[in-house]
């Protein structure tokens, strides 16, 4: 079993749709949760951090956490061409042995149709 | 504030030959995590740096090094290469590479070996 695991796409919705993104996690540790959005030919960059259970909502984006299940979502409202992207769930843990590391799902590709 | 920087941004180098990629953190951090990512395996962690020291290490081969400057600065390096090293290599820097911060992450240098 894979640590980190996303539904494996490709994600098409249309625009003004909610596309909703899943990840599992495997290590009952971990501790911090990101999504990050990846252009094609470009790097990572952060959309959202969440560290408790529940939702955390920035504008049209909202991540949820449910650390029982250990699952994390990302919910983007309102959809845009521009949010195609392929989008990566990386999960980090507590103590001395995870410093630096984050471990990276696949990532789940999203198309935006007009 | 001047984001992540590396150096090259690309790379050609034949099967047996050594390389050495270079990262310049955000003024400020002093962690720096190195990750290979690839098609195949997705975003994988190598190792991380804090104060000149490696404290984390990733599931690499020995060819795979690194280490940090005083300023923060770091270099990885692979001997040997071996055409399965083909990969975007990416580095990230935070402040003190605890599991809760964001990793901001640099534009990586695309190494292609023939």
């Amino acid at each position: 079993q894979k640590e980190v695991e996303q539904n494996s796409g490709p994600l098409s919705v249309p625009e003004g749709a909610i596309a909703s993104l899943n990840c599992t996690y495997s290590d009952r540790v971990s501790q911090s949760f990101f999504w990050y959005r990846q252009y094609s030919g470009k790097s990572p960059e952060l959309i959202m951090s969440i560290y408790s259970n529940g939702d955390k909502e920035d504008g049209r984006f909202t991540a949820q956490l449910n650390k029982a299940s250990q699952y994390v979502s990302l919910l983007i409202r309102d959809s845009q061409p521009s949010d195609s992207a392929t989008y990566l769930c990386a999960v980090s843990n507590a103590g001395g042995t995870s410093y630096g590391k984050l471990t990276f799902g696949q990532g789940t590709i999203l198309t935006v149709h007009p | 504030k001047a984001g992540v920087t590396q150096t090259p941004r690309y790379l050609i180098k034949t099967r047996g030959q050594q390389v050495t990629l270079s990262c310049s953190p955000i003024s400020g951090h002093r962690s720096v995590s190195w990750y290979q990512q690839t098609p195949g395996q997705g975003l994988q962690f190598l190792f991380e740096y804090f104060s000149e020291t490696q404290r984390n290490k990733g599931n690499f081969p020995g060819r795979f090094s690194g280490r940090q400057f005083s300023n923060s600065r770091s270099e990885m390096n692979v001997s040997t290469l071996e055409l399965g090293d083909s990969a975007l290599y990416l580095c990230a820097s935070s402040r003190s590479g605890g599991a809760a911060e964001t990793q901001y992450f640099g534009p990586g240098t695309r190494l292609l070996v023939l």
